[in-house]
């Protein structure tokens, strides 16, 4: 079984601001690491993911992810945020094997990026 | 975008009716799933399916039943609507191993 953790509920912060979007997880299996972003009254958008190699992903808007494997951690950055950053983001893994993408999510994050 | 539907996207019933919700891809892919987004929950996996009429049970799927005829089409049906089940539902579809899910816009419930 997996578990996700995301210590933030809330995040305010300023634009131009770096920000720190925290994820820890707990798995008995080898896992995938997933971002998701979520706008007001819409879907998951899949932000970026790390399946294998290096442990630093980047999204193409400018959001990274560092795998941390002795911390089980998978944080969220960006160096500065922009008010259409403004979203809830959620951290998920799915186990390797098993087939499909089971996904077990975090509670979710709402990044709120002020002026 | 990926090509699912949702549909209805916004439905009220009453306590006691049955509901289905349904699900509609272009993709062509394997995999689909419900989910249900509640505050403080996150998203928690209903049902999902790996195939046409292979359906299993995900951490939250008493009071609810699934099925898939075609590979195009995924239907949650509550039988018998209750409050607790007032809720976001999001269908997503995958096809399996690095690629991740993809999800619809969602379906916001409420049961009164």
């Amino acid at each position: 079984a997996q578990s996700v953790t995301q210590l933030d509920s809330q995040v305010p912060v300023f634009e131009e601001a770096p920000v720190e979007l925290r994820c820890n997880y707990s798995s008995s299996v080898s896992v995938y690491l997933f971002w998701y972003v979520q706008y007001p009254n819409q879907g998951l958008q899949l932000l970026l993911k790390y399946l294998s190699g290096s442990t630093l992903v980047e999204s193409i808007n400018g959001f990274e992810a560092e795998f941390n494997k002795s911390q089980t951690s998978f944080h969220l950055r960006k160096p500065s945020v922009h008010i259409s950053d403004t979203a809830e983001y959620f951290c998920a893994v799915s186990p390797l094997t098993g087939g499909g993408n089971k996904l077990t999510f975090g509670t979710g994050t709402q990044l709120k990026v002020e002026l | 975008d990926a090509g699912i539907t949702q549909s209805p996207r916004h439905k009220v019933t009453e306590t006691g009716t049955p509901v289905t919700l349904r699900c509609h891809q272009t993709e062509n892919h394997r995999y689909m799933y419900w989910y249900r987004q509640d505050p403080g929950h996150g998203l928690r996996l209903i049902h999902y399916s790996y195939g046409v009429k292979d359906t299993d049970k995900g951490e939250v799927s008493d009071g609810y039943s699934v099925s898939r005829s075609k590979t195009e089409d995924f239907l949650l049906t509550l039988e018998s609507a209750t409050s607790s089940q007032t809720s976001v539902y999001f269908c997503a579809i995958s096809e399996g191993g690095a690629g991740g899910a993809f999800f619809g816009q969602g379906t916001r419930l409420t049961v009164v």
